[in-house]
Order: C-alpha cells, then sequence, then structure tokens
C-alpha cells in the first residue's frame, strides 16, 4: 500500500487566492511526521512545514498552514494568498517515528500553477 | 536553516564510465544521510541509507555494487555510479539527518546525471 497519496497531479489558482493541497497517509506507527516540501524547476527541495503525530494543533509556517486530521490520515496543506512564485510542485512526506533517523516516503506530487 | 551541498550539480558522462556525486552537510554533523532519485516528472525514491562508519542499507531493487555509497564522516558521504548505462540518467538528492537533535532532513540541491 502506498504509504503517501496526493491525488491531485495538477492545480490551477489565481493569484492571491488560496488553495489546499490533498494528501492522505497511511502507517501503523503512532508516532510519526509529516512534511510538504516544494520542489521548482531547479530541483532543489525546500522545506515548507512539518507536523508530528501528537502535536495537537495545525502547524502554521508564514502563508502555509497543514490542516491534520488524524482520524482521516490527511495532512492537506493550504497556501494562502497565492504568489506567481509559488508555482512549483509540491511534494507531501511522511517519515516513521519522530527523529531524524529515518528515511521519508514521498508521494507523487502536485504540480501547482498559480495564474495572474 | 543547516546547509547541505552537492557537488557536482551536473555531470554527462560516457557510457561505462563511473562517476562520483558528494554529499556535504556544512554546518552540521550529519549522522545519517539518505540518497535519493528522481527520473523526470516522478517522485523521490530512496536508494539507500547510510550512517557514518557503517556500509550502506540499500532499498530493494537497487545495485550495492552498482551504486556505491560511502560515508567516512560526519558531513562527507558519496555515491559513486559505476559502469553508468544511459538508464541511469537521473536526478540524485541527498539529505543529511542530525536525528539527535532535529527531526529535519536538510536536502541538497541534487545532481543531474545524463549518460550518452
Amino acid at each position: 500500500a502506498q504509504k503517501i497519496t496526493q491525488t491531485q497531479p495538477g492545480m490551477f489558482v489565481q493569484e492571491k487566492e488560496a488553495v489546499t493541497l490533498d494528501c492522505t497517509y497511511d502507517t501503523s506507527d503512532p508516532s510519526y511526521g509529516l512534511f510538504w516540501y516544494k520542489q521548482p524547476s531547479s530541483g532543489e527541495m525546500i522545506f515548507l512545514i512539518y507536523q508530528g503525530s501528537y502535536d495537537q494543533q495545525n502547524a502554521t509556517e508564514g502563508r502555509y498552514s497543514l490542516n491534520f486530521q488524524k482520524a482521516r490520515k490527511s495532512a492537506n496543506l493550504v497556501i494562502s494568498a497565492s504568489q506567481l512564485g509559488d508555482s512549483a510542485m509540491y511534494f507531501c512526506a511522511m517519515r516513521e517515528g519522530l527523529t531524524g533517523a529515518n528515511n521519508l516516503f514521498f508521494g507523487t506530487g502536485t504540480r501547482l500553477t498559480v495564474i495572474p | 536553516g543547516a546547509v547541505v551541498s552537492q557537488h557536482p550539480s551536473r555531470v554527462i558522462c560516457k557510457s561505462g564510465t563511473s562517476v562520483k556525486i558528494e554529499c556535504r552537510s556544512l554546518d552540521f554533523q550529519a549522522t545519517t544521510m539518505f540518497w535519493y532519485r528522481q527520473f523526470p516528472k516522478q517522485s523521490l525514491m530512496l536508494m539507500a541509507t547510510s550512517n557514518e562508519g557503517s556500509k550502506a542499507t540499500y532499498e530493494q531493487g537497487v545495485e550495492k555494487d552498482k551504486f556505491l555509497i560511502n560515508h567516512a564522516s560526519l558531513t562527507l558521504s558519496t555515491l559513486t555510479v559505476t559502469s553508468a548505462h544511459p538508464e541511469d540518467s537521473s536526478f540524485y538528492i541527498c539529505s543529511a539527518s542530525a536525528w539527535a537533535v532535529s527531526y529535519e532532513q536538510y536536502f541538497g540541491p541534487g545532481t543531474r546525471l545524463t549518460v550518452t
């Protein structure tokens, strides 16, 4: 079974609008971390936001927020006030365990295009 | 955040030759380094996990004799693609973790390998 599922291959959003990128995950480990990365055309992986499985509050980082619904095993990324520079691939990832000792499992990604 | 470098950023080599890619953590000691491969328009797939001073753990389907990984120090890991073939052409990305002190994985900028 896929550990991370991103069902939106591509998304379009109008500049200054908000957009939600979907991510569901599958694990039996009670301790895990969820990540979102942005990958522009240059290829670098840019860390956006992190949510630990025991975190009570949804994570927020500037214009990024993570809508963590543990019972549904979903970790959607919300980008508010979209900017043209937000156009990129976005990957959801999960690590089992709460330290950095284990690898990340990545979803297939969502290509976001911001329309002026 | 922490900085991870990769060298070279791009390399073109002839079929049958070997190429070495370096991954360095510049401002922290990386207890674990991960090597991922990303084919065009696809997600990142873990190739191997390496801990300083011990042999790398390879994922199923990744040939350890073809993709030699050395993690000789806490700041340097190398991936050598031996007897490269055109199908090895890909984007190789390393990440580094100081898992005792942080949940984060820090990604290098990636190396684009083209085998002709």
